[in-house]
């Protein structure tokens, strides 16, 4: 299986700030990369998919880059309804695998 | 719009069976993929199993195998998930989501509300 580790695994972060998420494959994974942004009590919603492509109606502060075994996710300028909580996955192989997530929240 | 609505979870003994169920509109069902995902309480996203918009093609995780078992009525827009032999371990809400292709898992997008599966005595 692709283990998928992200950091840090949680985040403390001001309005306004710039803040980056890392997300490792254990093996080479192309593209094959997605985020996702989960607030409480609630589902994931998909935020990039294939590493960098941003999903139709998300904010453009949102952005992700990477291939190969390295991947990041950035937002640019923090705003209050960031706060959640983040998973990167895999599905370069099955099963897919996500990383543990980044909890995000408001300094 | 796009709507997936779960339904069927609840408390059930350790041993015993369930079966979820994903109803789908806002979209041609038939041509997409389907996955289900589970979140244990406090814990993060596992992939349970996905299935091909025909349903010929199944997969599981290792965790799951051989006491789930993934369909879909294509007729009906509804996805399936029959669990047996449910564990404590199992307990969680369990997710269904659209895949963005028709044969194999890739993105999910957009995703359920969930329903919870608690599996004790």
């Amino acid at each position: 299986d692709i283990q998928m580790t992200q950091s840090p695994s949680s985040l403390s972060a001001s309005v306004g700030d710039r803040v980056t998420i890392t997300c490792q494959a254990s093996q080479d994974i192309s593209n094959f990369l997605n985020w996702y942004q989960q607030k409480p009590g609630k589902a994931p919603k998909l935020l990039i998919y294939d590493a960098s492509n941003l999903e139709t109606g998300v904010p453009s502060r949102f952005s992700g880059s990477g291939s190969g075994t390295d991947f990041t996710f950035t937002i640019s300028s923090l705003q209050p309804e960031d706060i959640a909580t983040y998973y990167c996955q895999q599905y370069d192989n099955l099963p897919i695998t996500f990383g543990q997530g980044t909890r995000l929240e408001i300094k | 719009e796009v709507q997936l609505v779960e339904s069927g979870g609840g408390l059930v003994q350790p041993g015993g069976s369930l079966r979820l169920s994903c109803a789908a509109s806002g979209f041609t069902f038939s041509s997409y993929a389907m996955n289900w995902v589970r979140q244990a309480p406090g814990k993060g996203l596992e992939w349970v199993s996905s299935i091909s918009d025909s349903g010929d093609s199944t997969y599981y995780a290792d965790s799951v195998k051989g006491r789930f078992t993934i369909s879909r009525d294509n007729s009906k827009n509804t996805l399936y998930l029959q669990m047996s032999s449910l564990r404590a371990g199992d307990t969680a809400v369990y997710y269904c989501a659209k895949d963005s292709v028709a044969v194999a898992a890739s993105w999910f997008d957009p995703w359920g509300q969930g329903t919870l599966v608690t599996v004790s005595s």
